[in-house]
């Protein structure tokens, strides 16, 4: 069964710090990882997913994330934080892995805050 | 403009009434999901629908009900059953181009609170 473990509900970093997101996986077999955003009363926005092209994925809005089986981790990172990026992080992994998947199992949610 | 609608954006009910919260997409995908969504607990999988006609419980499903009558259109039906409604929903749907191209795109969420 796969299932996703974010560490921190919240984070909390000056603007132009270094974010890290934490979010680790367990999967038992190859997995399809997603990181979403969400704003204040808003849908889920998609920031990036792994598909097993690349390890290193990039995204939007200057986010990226790397994938690494032997810690079978998926942290979510961006060099320079903006007031802008203060938000909801969701990640999520297929319930099929790297199946067609038919759902979503997301991660309890990491409250980024940004201070000036 | 293509996407997901969900409407209405807040929605108050009065405890044992049923309540229908609106989804529909114009983007031409097969999959659509219904997500129950509660503070620190991310989101839990209410039900969800691969074809029209067909759709299948999720994680929490007790106290719900759905139909998939269009292809465009997924609505959900809060019932008296569900004991704690109160929630922000989401729904999303499903591009189905393969395992590698297969994104779930959401909706803006309708807020249900339970007086």
């Amino acid at each position: 069964a796969q299932s996703v473990t974010q560490l921190g509900s919240h984070v909390s970093v000056s603007e132009g710090a270094l974010v890290l997101l934490r979010c680790n996986y367990s999967s038992s077999v190859p997995p399809y990882l997603f990181w979403y955003v969400q704003y204040p009363n808003q849908g889920l926005q998609l920031l990036l997913k792994y598909t097993s092209a690349a390890t290193l994925v990039k995204g939007i809005n200057g986010f990226e994330a790397e994938f690494k089986k032997s810690e079978t981790s998926f942290h979510l990172t961006k060099p320079s934080a903006h007031m802008s990026d203060a938000a909801e992080y969701f990640c999520a992994v297929s319930d099929r892995g790297n199946q067609a998947g038919t759902a979503l199992i997301f991660g309890k949610g990491t409250t980024l805050s940004v201070s000036s | 403009d293509g996407g997901i609608t969900q409407s209405p954006k807040y929605l108050f009910r009065k405890e044992g009434q049923n309540v229908t919260l609106s989804c529909e997409q114009n983007l031409n995908h097969d999959a659509m999901y219904w997500y129950r969504q509660d503070p620190g607990q991310g989101l839990r999988l209410i039900y969800y629908s691969q074809i029209v006609n067909d759709f299948q419980k999720g994680d929490i499903a007790e106290g719900y009900s759905v139909s998939r009558e269009k292809k465009e259109s997924f609505p959900l039906t809060v019932t008296s059953a569900q004991k704690n409604p109160t929630a922000f929903y989401l729904c999303a749907s499903r591009t189905s181009g393969g395992p590698v191209t297969d994104t779930q795109y959401f909706g803006p969420g309708t807020r249900l609170t339970v007086l």
